[in-house]
């Protein structure tokens, strides 16, 4: 079983306010990715990572920033939300090689009023 | 831009009937993988298939790679309600790290 972990699992935030979202894993994988993921829809990939300092944006355009410090840990920050951040945020983890195989986190599922 | 289709989108079947569910495209993967997911849960992986052909099975479930690399199946045999979420296949683009999502089959098994 995987061990990626995501916190909070659920927050209802209002408009304006600055919220970061945490991601961690203890598999020592060096890529991570966060995705997006609105009700019966398919993952979007946000953000990703493929080791400490190296980061950058996905296919879907998105208004949130991550930092990659520690190779274990991948926070989400959102400067100013909005209702339309409304959604469900997946972290994911992968080690590196073929094939490409993801460890997915419980996941965040973001209220913004 | 590759794109996985998933068909059907929607499955109600009873208790042990046997179902399957497809993931096809036009472009080719280096790997395919199959994933669960229950409301307000992350993906759980499956399964991972790389070789063209390739057939993989877990327990009642059996996965199958096409032999070009461009589509695949996942069968399940006497069908649970414990079978019940969301199955995703992801599709690993040739020299890509990334994985491109299908939209899924939500599957329903009524007790």
């Amino acid at each position: 079983e995987a061990d990626i972990y995501q916190t909070p699992r659920y927050l209802v935030i209002g408009t304006g306010k600055k919220i970061t979202l945490e991601c961690s894993q203890t598999m020592g994988h060096d890529k991570m990715y966060w995705y997006q993921q609105d009700p019966g829809m398919e993952l979007h990939l946000i953000h990703y990572s493929y080791g400490v300092n190296s980061t950058e944006k996905g296919d879907l355009s998105s208004e949130s920033t991550v930092s990659r410090i520690r190779t274990e840990h991948f926070p989400l920050t959102l400067e100013s939300a909005r209702p339309s951040h409304t959604s469900q945020y997946l972290c994911a983890s992968s080690e590196t090689g073929a094939p490409e195989t993801q460890y997915f986190g419980p996941g965040t599922r973001l209220l913004v009023l | 831009t590759q794109l996985l289709e998933q068909s059907p989108q929607f499955l109600s079947i009873q208790e042990g009937e046997n179902l399957t569910v497809y993931c096809n495209s036009s472009s080719v993967f280096s790997s395919l993988q199959w994933y669960r997911q229950e409301p307000g849960e992350g993906p759980v992986l499956l399964v991972t298939v790389v070789t063209g052909g390739e057939v993989k099975k877990l327990k009642r479930l059996t996965f199958q790679f096409g032999d070009a690399r461009k589509d695949s199946s996942l069968h399940i045999t006497a069908a649970q309600p414990g079978d019940t979420g969301l199955y995703l296949c992801a599709g690993e683009g040739a020299g890509s790290y990334q994985l491109t999502f299908g939209k899924g089959t939500k599957l329903s098994v009524i007790p």
